[in-house]
């Protein structure tokens, strides 16, 4: 098992445009989410999903879009890139909402 | 405000020397804390959940344990490569800013 899988794990984006951020688990987890891990913020949770076709927003949701297809994807979406979204991302899924996570190994993002 | 704080930021042991990590939170209606480890460029790598006052868990050289207000890892013995950075995550939503240990051999 490949557990949670995040591509790319380095990008440079200008400032406007937009990317992709894709996670895929192979666990058949219910639960997935996103998060930006920013020094001396901690992780903050930017999106997450309880199951194909349902998702929420976290802390964070400002600037991001998120949809949940199929069980094993759950993609981020930025739609027009801001310097403040400098950030390291991390996916993550669970069993179910509020048991442990799996992380993914992240995607490091520049925006200039 | 529901909030994590973790003590101290940072943390450097001589292997064999003892410590604890401190989280505290404020958020109410607690349904689980979590201890991850996470090691420079990497995710996180779940080490403990905790969901009730008095609970403990142990792993290794860790042990987990809580209160009502805040949960402490107690590293015994550490070695080198316990270092790395400690995270703990109330409901899987809160996190706290981490504590980075370096165990010296």
């Amino acid at each position: 098992n490949a557990g949670v899988t995040q591509t790319p794990k380095f990008q440079v984006l200008k400032t406007g445009q937009s990317m992709t951020l894709q996670c895929a688990q192979d666990m058949n987890h219910e639960y997935m989410s996103w998060y930006r891990q920013d020094p001396g913020m901690g992780l903050r949770l930017i999106h997450y999903s309880v199951g194909a076709g349902i998702t929420d927003q976290g802390e964070v949701p400002n600037g991001y879009n998120v949809s949940r297809s199929t069980t094993e994807d759950f993609p981020l979406r930025l739609l027009s890139a801001a310097p403040s979204q400098t950030s390291v991302y991390f996916c993550a899924s669970s069993y179910r909402k509020g048991a442990e996570a799996f992380f993914g190994q992240g995607t490091r993002l520049t925006v200039v | 405000e529901d909030q994590v704080t973790q003590s101290p930021e940072a943390l450097r042991l001589q292997e064999g020397e003892s410590s604890s990590l401190n989280c505290s939170y404020t958020v109410s209606g607690l349904r689980g804390l979590f201890w991850y480890r996470q090691d420079p460029g990497k995710g996180p790598e779940f080490l403990f959940t905790l969901y009730s006052a008095g609970e403990e868990k142990e792993k290794e050289r860790l042990k987990a344990t809580l209160t009502k207000k805040e949960s402490f890892l107690h590293i015994t013995a550490p070695k080198p490569e316990d270092s790395a950075t400690y995270l703990c995550a109330v409901d899987q939503f809160y996190f706290g800013t981490g504590t980075s240990l370096t165990v010296i051999p």
